[in-house]
């Protein structure tokens, strides 16, 4: 069954950590991205990805990375994390017809103590 | 540039009334519109969208929405509300030049017994 996945679902850390948030899917859709969404609020745009060794920055400052190694994979890494990056992080997916809609994760649940 | 607005946070309406969610946009050409559903603590689902032709578009869940050219909207509407409609519902509008869309600060739709 086609879908997108990310985890882990829920994750508390510490101050200072470093994370990584996991996206996958099994569309084999092109285009991936990663929003910052808290509770009830706007999606804000932080990352995107047309392709393979394709990335980009959103429309929201963010100290996150990504990277698209594989067409499936879309990793979000935080080297260190602080209280600020609490939040939902949703993942979505498009294929490569440019009339597609998009395609979401069950997102991240982030709090950083 | 592309924009979206919903001039409503929350629309309260009973069950079994018609109900309608408000959006207006702005794009420099002939707009791709998306209306998406978020129930709580998921990511966001795709419930219908506008490319083109018929004005009137029928997505999921019995949902629809009218494209407005001359105002500019994409209401999303449904005959008979159900208490399991409540949510919060965006709007997302795209350039088709552009595969980033702009997405409305939602509106929390409460549909009481």
């Amino acid at each position: 069954e086609a879908d997108i996945y990310q985890t882990p679902r829920y994750l508390v850390i510490g101050t200072g950590k470093k994370i990584t948030l996991e996206c996958s899917q099994t569309m084999g859709h092109d285009k991936m991205y990663w929003y910052q969404q808290d509770p009830g609020m706007e999606l804000h745009l932080i990352h995107y990805s047309y392709g393979v060794n394709s990335t980009e920055k959103g429309d929201l400052s963010s100290e996150s990375t990504v990277s698209r190694i594989r067409t499936e994979h879309f990793p979000l890494t935080l080297e260190s994390a602080r209280p600020s990056h609490t939040s939902q992080y949703l993942c979505a997916s498009m294929g490569l017809a440019v009339y597609n809609e998009q395609f979401f994760g069950p997102g991240t649940r982030l709090t950083v103590l | 540039a592309q924009s979206v607005a919903q001039p409503e946070d929350q629309v309260n309406v009973a069950e079994g009334n018609p109900l309608t969610v408000k959006c207006t946009y702005s794009v420099s050409g002939n707009p791709y519109l998306f209306w998406y559903v978020q129930y709580p603590n998921r990511g966001l689902q795709f419930l219908l969208k506008y490319i083109t032709g018929d004005n009137l578009v029928k997505g999921s869940y019995g949902f629809e929405a009218e494209f407005n050219k001359s105002q500019t909207s994409f209401h999303l509407k449904k005959p008979s509300a159900l208490v399991s409609d409540s949510a919060l519902y965006f709007c997302a509008v795209r350039d088709p030049g552009s595969y980033i869309p702009t997405f409305g600060r939602g509106t929390s739709l409460i549909v009481h017994p």
